[in-house]
């Protein structure tokens, strides 16, 4: 069984268009996260959920908006996307309860999205 | 905000020669975390370091944290095509459960 999940794995879109991440996990985490990887493969936390609430919101582009339906779940959605939006996304998520920056955080695959 | 630089940013080795990578906070950090991401894949935790000063090692990888704890590194002893990958670190802040990873180091190994 795969611990973080994300789908879909590639996407290819015109910019304008608008798209949507999905990422699950199976482990019984607390918090969930998003990163964005460029071509540099610098990583940058986007947002942080736990049990469902927004807890961290980094200067996202309102464009971005993510959505927690339950713990095991974390989306984002991305309105008129851009070319600078091209990335691979990560999702993560940790047992924050652990105290110490949430423990060891696990990854999702990645999804490599490409704006034309 | 916090910030955490690593260096150096690329590195080439030849295969059996040694490795490191460095890691610097600009402020003190709870924990600092290690990652490693081979082409093409997510990041894999390695290991996290609590204590200051703290040294542990994971086969032929050494991982250390400073005694003021602001700073680490990730040695690797006679490298193996298989360490081919990029090295980050990761702050853990002193409140909140926000990670801040370096930039990463992106090892390339030649037979």
């Amino acid at each position: 069984d795969t611990a973080v999940s994300q789908t879909p794995k590639y996407l290819v879109t015109q910019m304008g268009n608008d798209k949507s991440i999905k990422c699950e996990q199976n482990l019984g985490h607390d918090t969930m996260y998003w990163y964005k990887q460029d071509s540099k493969k610098f990583l940058k936390i986007m947002f942080s959920y736990n049990n469902k609430e927004l807890i961290i919101n980094e200067t996202v582009p309102n464009r971005f908006s993510p959505k927690s339906p339950d713990k095991a779940h974390l989306n984002l959605h991305i309105n008129s996307l851009e070319l600078g939006d091209s990335a691979v996304y990560f999702c993560a998520s940790s047992h924050r309860r652990y105290g110490l920056a949430g423990g060891e955080q696990f990854f999702g695959p990645g999804t490599r999205l490409t704006v034309l | 905000g916090q910030q955490v630089m690593q260096i150096p940013q690329y590195q080439h080795v030849q295969e059996g020669e040694d490795f490191t990578t460095y890691c610097n906070s600009s402020t003190t950090l709870s924990n600092i975390q290690w990652y490693k991401q081979r082409p093409g894949g997510h990041p894999v935790f390695l290991i996290q370091l609590v204590k200051s000063g703290e040294v542990k090692k994971q086969k032929r990888l050494t991982f250390q944290f400073g005694e003021a704890k602001k700073n680490s590194s990730l040695h690797i002893t006679a490298t193996q095509t298989t360490d081919v990958g990029t090295y980050f670190c990761a702050g853990g802040e002193t409140s909140g459960s926000r990670l801040t990873f370096g930039e990463g180091t992106q090892l390339t190994v030649n037979p």
